[in-house]
């Protein structure tokens, strides 16, 4: 079946860029999702890339796609500490329905 | 900036006991689903809702649980005889159109842990 696999960690320093690594199993991906989760509260979805393109930006993020590699990644750039979270990569492969399968989050602590 | 609400935010109860947990999508939301997140493990998909039918449901969602819109805001997802392994944070989602374009909302999340 599909599979998601993230770095469970990731700290960097504040001004700093931080990238976040997720490699999924599933080429018939049609879409691939970052979603944020803030302490206590819901996923919040920051951005998505149709499997048909290698990048997508938008103001301090840039999601890279290697569809050869199965590699997906985030960057932040200028990295603040309000970007501390749990970011969540998600693949779907279908038009309808968002059944997402997600990968288990990687922990993105900004340091001072 | 409308929002999707869940309660309450953290159930406790026995094994073998029925619990719901109810959520209020967005207004004019027609899609609904539910999500769970065991401590430590990945996000995993439960079931979506539209037209007041499932449309579609996982593995994990099994004749144990039953979601319903029993009013025309409320979703909830009902667990008859909760066992151990069901402690997680449930999420509730909704969407306008289900399309995978279409943005996602999540609730907060109600934490459900079982004795």
């Amino acid at each position: 079946g599909e599979d998601v696999e993230q770095s469970l960690f990731l700290s960097v320093r504040e001004g700093d860029s931080s990238v976040i690594n997720c490699t999924y199993t599933d080429s018939s991906s049609t879409y691939l999702y970052w979603y944020k989760q803030e302490p206590g509260a819901g996923l919040q979805l920051l951005t998505y890339i149709f499997s048909n393109m290698d990048m997508k930006q938008d103001q301090r993020l840039t999601v890279l796609l290697n569809k050869k590699d199965k590699h997906l990644s985030l960057r932040i750039a200028d990295t603040q500490t309000g970007d501390s979270a749990i970011y969540f990569c998600a693949e779907t492969f279908r038009d309808y329905g968002q059944n997402f399968v997600f990968g288990p989050g990687t922990r993105l602590s900004v340091l001072p | 900036e409308p929002e999707v609400t869940q309660t309450p935010s953290h159930q406790v109860t026995q094994m073998g006991q029925e619990v719901i947990l109810r959520c209020v999508p967005i207004s004019n939301h027609l899609y609904f689903y539910w999500y769970r997140q065991i401590l430590g493990q990945k996000v995993e998909f439960l079931v979506s809702f539209y037209n007041n039918e499932i449309s579609e449901k996982s593995e994990i969602f099994d004749d144990q649980f039953s979601v319903e819109r029993p009013d025309g805001s409320n979703f909830t997802l009902k667990i008859r005889s909760t066992k151990l392994e069901d402690s997680a944070m449930y999420f509730c989602a909704s969407s306008k159109t289900g399309t995978v374009t279409d943005t996602q909302y999540f609730g907060p999340g109600t934490r459900l842990t079982v004795l």
